[in-house]
């Protein structure tokens, strides 16, 4: 089955380490986006891609990076810049067709 | 900014009476709309879209769309409390390529 996969499920970082959260999907699409989501809160976009080897910032990209070297993977890194990481992840796709987003099942990471 | 604004709630109906969730819109260039269901501690998971002035029905679920006053619904009959959860509504823009912008959601409790 087609989908979009986010490894691993729970994440817990300790100061100043940098971590890589991973997304895949085998769903041919072009655009992949990068949420974060606070308790209680709407979703925040951190950083999309519409092409491999292109990507631009979101509305809080300050302590994260991304690569698209590959079309299936969109991974994200918390780097130590980012002084509150803790929340929930969320990693989607879409294609040219007007069906929304596909999101995976998402990564909750912890700050211990 | 381009908005897309919803109660946040909680919205609170006994079982069985009609849910009635609503998303106003900024951008009157927004030609489609989509309404996600999020489960506590899960993923977005998309229940229904419409690009078309008027209403669209799925099942126990139906989106009502008015362009004019930019204004999209989402009524829910026969609730039941296995739909208490938070509802995300997003548009698509013409410009904006696949990226769609979200409300805060509206959080739905449907009390036995």
């Amino acid at each position: 089955d087609g989908g979009i996969t986010q490894s691993p499920k729970y994440l817990f970082r300790k100061e100043g380490q940098n971590v890589t959260l991973s997304c895949e999907q085998n769903l041919n699409h072009d655009a992949m986006y990068w949420y974060r989501q606070d308790p209680g809160q709407g979703l925040r976009l951190i950083y999309y891609s519409q092409i491999v080897n292109d990507f631009q910032k979101g509305d809080i990209a300050e302590g994260y990076s991304v690569s698209r070297e590959k079309k299936e993977s969109f991974p994200l890194t918390v780097t130590s810049a980012q002084k509150n990481p803790t929340a929930f992840y969320l990693c989607a796709s879409s294609s040219g067709q007007a069906y929304g987003y596909t999101f995976g099942s998402g990564t909750r990471l912890t700050v211990v | 900014q381009k908005e897309v604004e919803q109660n946040s709630g909680p919205l609170s109906v006994p079982e069985g009476a009609i849910a009635s969730l609503n998303c106003t819109y900024s951008d009157r260039g927004s030609q489609s709309f989509f309404w996600y269901r999020q489960y506590s501690g899960k993923s977005p998971e998309l229940i229904m879209f419409i690009y078309s002035n008027g209403d669209k029905e799925d099942g126990r679920f139906t989106a009502q769309l008015n362009k004019a006053s930019q204004y999209v619904s989402l009524l829910i009959r026969d609730s039941q409390p296995s739909d208490s959860a938070t509802y995300l509504c997003a548009s698509k823009a013409p410009n904006a390529g696949n990226m769609l912008t979200f409300g805060g959601g509206t959080r739905l409790m449907v009390k036995p």
